[in-house]
């Protein structure tokens, strides 16, 4: 059955400190992974990762995918209070309902100031 | 552009009563996905459209739930009648298809059945 887990469940920090987000997968001809922040509602769009080792960047958001172990991760550095909300992580895969994204649980961050 | 829109943002119902949700994706996007997000957990596919063809409705509770997207654009979401178990964000999304997977998301409606 495809999967995709999110670590930590939640996280709290303070103003300027940096967090990491994982994200493993299981999934069928795999295609693509994906980070959503979720604020209040609707999930907006972060990266979309297909290759292994190429690191995505926007501002202090980054993000990386490894394709042999099956995980990724999203780096916030310098975060800020604006940076707290639900990160979710997605998989899609290839053809009829594999082509669907699976989502994780995601994980929720706090940033203190 | 405009974004992904959806109609009610919230709406509260007595268990047993119809409700319904709208959704206008974004201009040119053919792939329309209706989700459901319940407290603390991800998104869950209900039903995906290809224009105004229905490809992937396994999830969607049939005895209940009802959707349609007849002229390929916008869509609604029914359920009749509502259950306690329905209460839950509806998301509606939508992405250009064609091979480009990026889903693109409404504010959601949260619904109460009480």
């Amino acid at each position: 059955e495809d999967k995709v887990v999110q670590s930590p469940l939640s996280l709290v920090v303070h103003e300027g400190d940096t967090v990491t987000l994982n994200c493993s997968y299981e999934v069928t001809n795999f295609r693509s992974l994906l980070w959503y922040k979720q604020e209040k509602k609707a999930p907006t769009f972060l990266f979309m990762l297909t290759s292994s080792g190429i690191e995505k960047k926007s501002g202090r958001l980054s993000s990386i995918l490894d394709k042999k172990e099956l995980f990724s991760i999203l780096n916030i550095t310098a975060t800020q209070t604006g940076d707290s909300a639900i990160y979710l992580c997605a998989v899609g895969g290839y053809g009829g309902s594999q082509g669907n994204l699976i989502f994780g649980k995601g994980t929720k961050l706090s940033v203190k100031p | 552009e405009a974004g992904v829109v959806q109609s009610p943002r919230y709406k509260i119902i007595e268990k047993k009563q119809p409700v319904a949700f709208w959704c206008n994706p974004i201009s040119g996007h053919n792939t329309l996905y209706w989700y459901r997000q319940n407290l603390g957990q991800g998104p869950e596919l209900l039903i995906r459209y290809e224009n105004e063809e229905a490809v992937d409705d396994s999830q969607l509770p049939k005895d209940r739930f009802s959707a349609e997207r007849l002229k390929g654009v916008d869509s609604t979401l029914k359920i009749q009648p509502a259950e306690l178990g329905d209460s839950a964000v509806y998301l509606c999304a939508s992405s250009l298809g064609r091979g480009r997977i990026e889903e693109y998301f409404g504010p959601g409606t949260r619904l109460t059945v009480t």
